[in-house]
């Protein structure tokens, strides 16, 4: 059983809808992060989230995006009005102490039409 | 900031062969820890191995083993017996520790070196 699942694998929008990804089940994790791999590209990072909080957010996480924890246990990004260069792999991770890294759910592919 | 380079976009080996994927990286700490992460096919992101910045001992798993040289701040990985299921991106990634939270902080990914492995 994946310590880290991600809903839906595969989605499909129209540019300007909103989307929300979701990590789940999780319990009792408290460091949560997200990443984007534009197909072809390297993975870059978006945001973590410790604590019901951000704890740090790079440059390509704008007011677009937004994350939260709502019932204490799924993790959701949310993207609020879908552009065509939001497409890409989306994965979501859960930190397991400095040297054992994360581990990586299976992802979501999102397309936007 | 940090920069993690992987020199090699693409490789190919023959089964049983040996292969070698680079990776160097910059940065001004002294305290950090690498990775390698294969992508099969079906995207996953997958640990192969880690590295500690403070342990001068190579790691080694089964067939994966890396050559970390810190002073030249290269991290390269060295496949053995390389097997048909070892196809796939190959990321290298540094970490730098988050003070006080003893836990992961964000990775910085290399762009991947795509690796074959052909009979």
């Amino acid at each position: 059983e994946p310590e880290v699942t991600q809903t839906p694998s595969h989605q499909v929008t129209q540019m300007g809808q909103e989307v929300i990804l979701r990590c789940v089940p999780i319990s009792n994790h408290l460091y949560f992060y997200w990443y984007r791999q534009i197909l072809g590209q390297k993975v870059e990072f978006l945001v973590s989230f410790y604590n019901n909080e951000i704890s740090e957010k790079s440059e390509i996480f704008d007011d677009q995006f937004s994350v939260e924890r709502p019932d204490g246990s799924n993790f959701t990004l949310k993207i609020r009005s879908t552009k065509l260069e939001d497409s890409a792999m989306y994965f979501c991770a859960r930190g397991r102490g400095y040297s054992l890294g994360y581990t990586f759910g299976s992802g979501t592919r999102l397309t936007v039409v | 900031a940090q920069t993690v380079t992987q020199s090699q976009p693409e490789m190919s080996v023959q089964e049983a062969e040996t292969v070698t994927l680079s990776c160097t990286y910059d940065t001004s700490e002294n305290n950090y820890y690498l990775f390698w992460y294969k992508q099969p096919p079906s995207r996953q992101m997958i640990l192969v191995i880690r590295q500690e910045a403070y342990k001068q001992q190579n790691a080694t798993e089964n067939r994966f083993s890396v050559n970390f040289q810190k002073a030249a701040k290269s991290f390269s990985l060295k496949i053995s017996d390389s097997q048909l299921g070892d196809t796939a991106m190959y990321f290298c990634a540094f970490m730098k520790p988050t003070p006080n939270t003893g836990t992961a902080s964000k990775l910085t990914f290399g762009t991947g070196t795509r690796l074959q492995v052909t009979l």
